[in-house]
């Protein structure tokens, strides 16, 4: 696997709280994502970044909000969480935009 | 919105006999990309064929591009029980985004 982590691996909340997801990569690679699956949905872009406080809003970025400080470190915040969030929650990496994409192992969060 | 379909959405076969899905999309592209995706865990990248490219093997993996008709399909070869998981196709758009499809789940029966 590319070097990435994520952080936590599973998260329960509740309706209302703020969230934040973190995704670590060793791979200094430029571009970074954060996707949610679903049932029946595939995968769906949240946002994205394309270099160190460089970001942009994907299909389903409402909700959220993402930060990059370091070219390793790409938050994920939910800002009031809501049970339409509950997902598992996925970062990806890569070195060039629309090239192979490589993903870290994923995080479960559960909003009640 | 999702560019990539694939089908069928789900697959149920014996082990050593052949899986092909498909993966249709809208759009004109430059690559289109396949996935695969064990239960509970990470995405791994399989194949990226471009679109100048109309057949690309790897293993036993073979992936055809039909420009014309929109259209990929993917071939796993004497299928094994560790071939069961999800596989999804992706397709670039304008920009700096892939767009995956819902994936088909292969079951490979031993």
């Amino acid at each position: 696997d590319a070097g990435i982590t994520q952080s936590p691996r599973h998260k329960v909340t509740e309706t209302g709280t703020p969230v934040t997801l973190r995704c670590h990569q060793t791979e200094n690679h430029r571009y970074m994502y954060w996707y949610r699956q679903d049932p029946g949905h595939g995968l769906r872009l949240i946002h994205y970044s394309y270099g160190v406080k460089d970001t942009d809003k994907g299909e389903v970025s409402d909700g959220y909000s993402v930060s990059r400080s370091k070219t390793e470190d790409f938050l994920l915040t939910l800002e009031s969480a809501t049970s339409s969030q509950t997902s598992v929650y996925f970062c990806a990496i890569s070195d060039q935009p629309q090239e192979t994409q490589y993903f870290g192992p994923g995080t479960r969060l559960l909003v009640l | 919105s999702q560019q990539g379909e694939e089908d069928p959405q789900a697959l149920s076969i014996q082990e050593g006999e052949n899986a092909t899905m498909n993966c249709s999309y809208k759009t004109s592209i430059n690559n289109l990309q396949w996935y695969r995706q064990n239960s509970g865990r990470g995405l791994v990248h399989l194949i990226l064929i471009r679109s100048n490219e109309r057949e690309k093997h790897s293993g036993r993996l073979r992936v055809t591009l039909d420009t014309s008709k929109k259209s990929s399909s993917l071939l796993i070869t004497a299928s094994r029980a560790a071939d069961t998981a999800s596989y999804f196709c992706a397709t670039d758009e304008n920009g700096n985004k892939l767009v995956f499809g819902a994936g088909t789940i292969l079951r490979v029966k031993s």
